[in-house]
């Protein structure tokens, strides 16, 4: 399979607890977002990375999110002190390209249960 | 804030029907308007559109944008049953370099 794969499917985990969710992007593409979806709702960006420098962080949704893509390859978002609200669809997608936009592949994303 | 807004947000018709899907937009430094289908878990990519009125085509849908009225309409001919998903409407633009979703069209073809 050479799509964007995401792992675990699925994570619950108590209220407090600490979660980290990979990504591995299309082998060939050098940007990597994450993106949050709650029901109902389109998906919401986070973050994202060109190669290993991550561009943009001002969208991650508390100082609780971190994410990182430490060779360039795949990427950790990790969630601190689990909140009820963070229950959500986690998706990684990645593409190929410069400073204009090319679509976006998504991966199956990560469904986070916290209780 | 860039804010894409979806209609309608369901809607239920008949195999062999055919739908538009509408998406209206504002972005600041507009590059692009993307379609996204959505079944289960990953959107899967329908169409990117850069240009005003230039038709994207592919099977039974097509897409077109009009960048001076800052929409976008997708339609799907002869719908079948499998076209039953959720679609998504995203561009690209502003400062950040992700994509700006709308809520989606829930879409349920009925046999």
């Amino acid at each position: 399979d050479t799509g964007v794969s995401q792992d675990p499917r699925h994570k619950i985990t108590k209220r407090g607890q600490n979660v980290t969710f990979r990504c591995d992007p299309i082998s060939e593409h050098n940007r990597l977002y994450w993106y949050r979806q709650t029901l109902g709702q389109g998906p919401e960006f986070l973050t994202y990375f060109q190669n290993e420098a991550q561009l943009e962080k001002s969208r991650l949704l508390s100082d609780r999110f971190s994410a990182e893509r430490p060779k360039g390859s795949f990427s950790t978002l990790e969630i601190q002190r689990t909140e009820q609200g963070d229950s959500a669809m986690y998706l990684c997608a990645s593409s190929f390209g410069g400073p204009g936009y090319t679509e976006a592949f998504f991966g199956q994303g990560t469904r986070l249960t916290v209780v | 804030e860039d804010k894409v807004v979806q209609s309608p947000l369901s809607l239920v018709v008949h195999e062999g029907d055919t739908v538009t899907l509408n998406c209206s937009y504002e972005v600041t430094n507009f590059r692009s308007l993307l379609w996204y289908k959505q079944e289960k878990k990953a959107p899967t990519f329908l169409f990117m559109l850069t240009s005003s009125g230039i038709e994207k085509k592919s099977g039974r849908l097509s897409s077109i944008l009009d960048k001076k009225e800052l929409f976008s309409i997708l339609n799907i001919t002869a719908t079948q049953t499998g076209d039953s998903a959720i679609y998504l409407c995203a561009v690209s633009g502003g400062g950040a370099d992700g994509l700006t979703f709308g809520k989606g069209t829930h879409l349920i073809i009925q046999p």
